[in-house]
């Protein structure tokens, strides 16, 4: 069964390091997103892309996150400098919007801890 | 802004129960998921409503949701341990131009007692 993939599985980083968190949608899915997940919360979205193009980036931190789409294939999201506030669960999900529908699946996400 | 409440939080039950968990939502929309998360792992699928009055059923869980109420229900019937887990309800905020990021509630943290 096709599946979201994401690496790193954990993270650990000191305080004003830069991480990096890599995505790859299942094969064929042109939308992709990444949401954040601090614990005991619900996701929230922080950047949507449709192929290599950002649709929706309205809730990125931009002084400090990044995030591109270069080929509109895998992702890269990138926190530069952290801080321990961005301790959290990084969910990446795709869906395939060519349905009627936006079903959304998750890949196993990167849980990031900022000492 | 869209605004996702689900209730209860937190719900603590016996096995062979019944219960309900609800989900309001503050915009209008016609799409709403709901998804189980167990702990430390990611989202799973549990049930995609597209319409008003769309109702979904799968084992011991069944999903409904009113657009006009701006309501979905999670029901569970005779409960079983394998059902512990976190359960979200995430909607579509149809905003319009091919943003469609999913806003989720808190999440309901059940757990099912023997």
């Amino acid at each position: 069964e096709a599946e979201v993939a994401q690496s790193p599985r954990y993270k650990i980083t000191e305080k004003s390091q830069a991480v990096a968190f890599w995505c790859d949608p299942i094969s064929g899915h042109a939308t992709l997103y990444w949401y954040r997940q601090i614990l005991g919360q619900g996701p929230e979205l922080l950047v949507q892309f449709q192929d290599e193009s950002v649709v929706d980036d309205s809730q990125l931190p931009k002084d400090r996150f990044s995030a591109e789409r270069l080929k509109g294939v895998d992702s890269t999201l990138k926190i530069q400098p952290a801080e321990l506030g961005d301790s959290a669960m990084y969910l990446c999900a795709s869906s395939d919007l060519s349905g009627r529908y936006n079903e959304q699946f998750f890949g196993p996400g990167t849980r990031l801890t900022v000492l | 802004e869209l605004k996702v409440e689900q209730n209860p939080l937190f719900l603590s039950m016996q096995e062979g129960k019944n219960y309900t968990i609800y989900c309001n939502y503050s915009t209008t929309s016609d799409r709403l998921y709901w998804y189980r998360q167990d702990p430390g792992k990611s989202l799973e699928s549990l049930f995609v409503l597209l319409s008003n009055g769309a109702v979904k059923q799968e084992g011991r869980l069944m999903a409904s949701l009113d657009t006009k109420a701006r309501l979905s229900t999670l029901h569970i019937t005779a409960a079983v341990h394998d059902l512990s887990a976190t359960y979200f309800c995430a909607v579509d905020p149809l905003s319009g131009g091919g943003a469609d990021g999913l806003t989720f509630g808190k999440g309901t943290h059940l757990i099912i007692q023997p």
